[in-house]
């Protein structure tokens, strides 16, 4: 595996179910993120995390927890989603180092919640 | 608010069109300006990373440029392909920091 990879592609949850995503980046980064894309909006920055610590959360509802438990690894636990949260979560990875801060995405997990 | 505007939302060229769009952002406390390149199911790819005001880049057909004082990108793509469709965003980041201000993208369709 090479980049950054989501699992599930496509994931369709009712209102009351768990379940989590799953993101990997096999770059050697040290810095993760999870963004929301909504119909019609721009990439909304949810969580990042560095050094394995969250050190940004943008206000984001309780009912999507992320956890990541190494550098290479990064979770967004789901839990009573609404219909609207219904969209396509991307992760992404970067090397923080001096001034560089470009960032590697995955594919995305479509989510809808029904 | 800090906005990032993109235009045109869409395009649909001819393949062999030369085209350009354009991303607006604000000109005050600029670090950088990223531009990605986005086909669908696939993940966002970057383009280029923009610092300098005046700067150019060119990765083969697709080049860029850059305006800080007036809060401008250009990203010029010549001779387009079928496989150049996709959506194309830019990114501006206020500060030496990890936090990117997206716009929306311009979505561009190359017809064979």
């Amino acid at each position: 595996e090479t980049g950054v990879t989501q699992t599930p592609r496509h994931l369709v949850m009712g209102m009351t179910n768990k379940k989590s995503l799953k993101c990997e980046q096999h770059l050697g980064h040290n810095a993760m993120y999870w963004y929301k894309q909504s119909a019609k909006k721009p990439l909304e920055l949810m969580f990042v995390y560095s050094l394995e610590e969250r050190v940004e959360n943008n206000s984001v509802p309780s009912r999507f927890s992320p956890e990541c438990p190494n550098s290479s690894h990064l979770f967004l636990h789901l839990h009573t989603l609404q219909p609207e949260d219904s969209a396509l979560y991307l992760c992404a990875s970067s090397q923080d180092s001096g001034s560089s801060y470009e960032q590697y995405f995955g594919p995305g997990t479509r989510l809808t919640v029904t | 608010i800090l906005n990032v505007e993109q235009s045109p939302q869409s395009l649909h060229v001819q393949e062999g069109d030369s085209t350009n769009f354009t991303c607006s952002f604000p000109s005050s406390n600029f670090y950088a300006l990223h531009w990605y390149r986005w086909e669908t199911a696939k993940s966002p790819e970057a383009l280029f990373v923009m610092t300098l005001n005046g700067d150019e880049k060119k990765k083969g057909r697709i080049s860029a440029t850059l305006n800080t004082k007036e809060g401008y990108s250009y990203l010029y793509i010549k001779g387009s392909q079928p496989e150049d469709s996709a959506t194309y965003l830019c990114a501006f980041r206020p500060g030496n920091n990890r936090k990117l201000i997206w716009g929306l993208g311009t979505s561009l369709a190359v017809n064979p």
